[in-house]
């Protein structure tokens, strides 16, 4: 089975604009969770997705978005990008909530 | 608020050393807890998943104990070698919060 497939893997955006990242799951996997990692915060949790609906949410601001279709994959969207939001951005796969997690590679986010 | 705490934060050993990372959480009403290890630069790779029911779980080299009751958990790497040199992460996971992530230990094995 393929892993977790994240795009793109490295992104270099402007202070202001904005941006989108792909994850796509695991065959079969239908919980779809992102994580930003810096630094300074390491890992923290921004929101789940399982059956095209958001389940939980971590504690970020409005300007994180995100979305599954009904194929699974997932995009989460980034507005209005601070510099403070230069991260590695992870997703998550698995085939429910509490079961386990499978990380993809991450999309670097450099915010200039 | 789940809190997650890892330690020690960096650990150097010769190979073959068999070595402990700690981990400890401060809320026990977790469902699962999982040890992840990050090469640098790189996403997470899962080494073993404890289910709150479970005691302990082993894969190879590796052997991960839990104690709910306590918030603590240890991961034992058996014979170590240059190639587990990496971050080791500890994830609880229980109610809204996902996984929550320790800051992870950074080993470092010497040839």
């Amino acid at each position: 089975k393929a892993g977790v497939t994240q795009t793109p893997r490295y992104l270099i955006k402007t202070r202001g604009q904005q941006v989108t990242l792909s994850c796509s799951p695991i065959s079969g996997h239908r919980s779809v969770s992102w994580y930003q990692q810096t630094p300074g915060q390491g890992l923290q949790f921004l929101f789940e997705y399982f059956s095209e609906t958001q389940r939980n949410k971590g504690n970020f601001p409005g300007r994180f978005s995100g979305r599954q279709f009904s194929n699974s994959r997932s995009e989460m969207n980034v507005s209005t990008l601070e510099l403070g939001d230069s991260a590695l951005y992870l997703c998550a796969s698995s085939t429910d909530s509490y079961y386990e997690q499978y990380f993809g590679p991450g999309t670097r986010l450099t915010v200039t | 608020k789940q809190e997650v705490t890892q330690i020690p934060a960096a650990l150097s050993v010769p190979e073959g050393e068999n070595l402990v990372l700690n981990c400890s959480f401060t809320d026990s009403a977790i469902y699962n807890l999982q040890w992840f290890r990050q090469d640098p630069g790189k996403g997470l790779t899962s080494l073993l998943l404890i289910q709150s029911s479970q005691r302990e779980q082993t894969s190879g080299r590796l052997n991960a104990s839990l104690d709910k009751s306590s918030g603590r958990s240890t991961l034992y790497i058996a014979a170590s070698q240059p190639g587990d040199s990496a971050t080791y992460l500890c994830a609880p996971q229980g109610g809204s919060e996902k996984l929550v992530f320790g800051k992870g230990t950074k080993l470092t094995v010497n040839p």
